[in-house]
């Protein structure tokens, strides 16, 4: 019954690896988000797809690719993890880009040593 | 940077007492939206107000808006203890064929019994 479902929940991996994590909605919507949550508690949006279509592409290295195989689905992969990476990292999505509303997953937490 | 501030960033309280939460954003707004964050959660979405309205009430939560002032605040009225969380302010901001959410850098609520 889970709203939007994250896997995994925790990532712990080496510095220069390459991790996946997933995404999943039930909700029926349209419009899906990445976001990353620092240590300090800031919430900053990466990407946003609607549709499988890229509509927000915010200033974040190319060795971050997000990847939508349909509207319920995005996947985020990340290339040559840094130890900045480290940070929780959140699935959201609302029904449509006219609606902002969105609902949460449960985050990633994601640590690079 | 666009993100919005809140204070104060803590907030401790007794049961009972009400709680004011206060949000100040840069630019020009389609909406404001608070946010609950349970520790080691995702966001919960709690209440929108749009750019066109002053006042919101949900529940125990009330909503103000002041876009003259572009600044909102959160009162959560006779507090209980499974209040305590982070509450995160977020503008909503049209562009194009995009709706993006900036978050602001969060109040840290604690309720105490």
């Amino acid at each position: 019954d889970t709203a939007v479902s994250q896997t995994p929940k925790y990532l712990v991996t080496q510095m220069g690896n390459d991790k996946s994590i997933k995404c999943e909605q039930n909700l029926g919507h349209d419009t899906m988000y990445w976001y990353k949550q620092d240590s300090k508690k800031f919430l900053k949006i990466m990407f946003s797809y609607n549709n499988k279509e890229l509509i927000i592409n915010e200033t974040v290295p190319n060795r971050f690719s997000p990847k939508s195989p349909d509207k319920a689905h995005l996947n985020l992969h990340i290339n040559s993890l840094e130890l900045g990476d480290s940070a929780v990292y959140f699935c959201a999505s609302s029904q449509d880009t006219g609606r902002n509303e969105q609902f949460f997953g449960p985050g990633t937490r994601l640590t690079v040593l | 940077s666009q993100q919005g501030e809140e204070d104060p960033q803590a907030l401790s309280i007794q049961e009972g007492e009400n709680a004011t939460m206060n949000c100040s954003y840069k630019t020009s707004i389609n909406n404001l939206q608070w946010y609950r964050q349970n520790s080691g959660r995702g966001l919960v979405h709690l209440i929108l107000i749009r750019s066109n309205e002053r006042e919101k009430h949900s529940g125990r939560l009330r909503v103000t808006l002041d876009t003259s002032k572009k600044s909102s605040s959160l009162l959560i009225t006779a507090s209980r203890a499974a209040d305590t969380a982070s509450y995160f302010c977020a503008t909503g901001h049209l562009g194009g064929a995009t709706n993006k959410l900036i978050f602001g850098t969060g109040t840290l609520l604690a309720v105490q019994p």
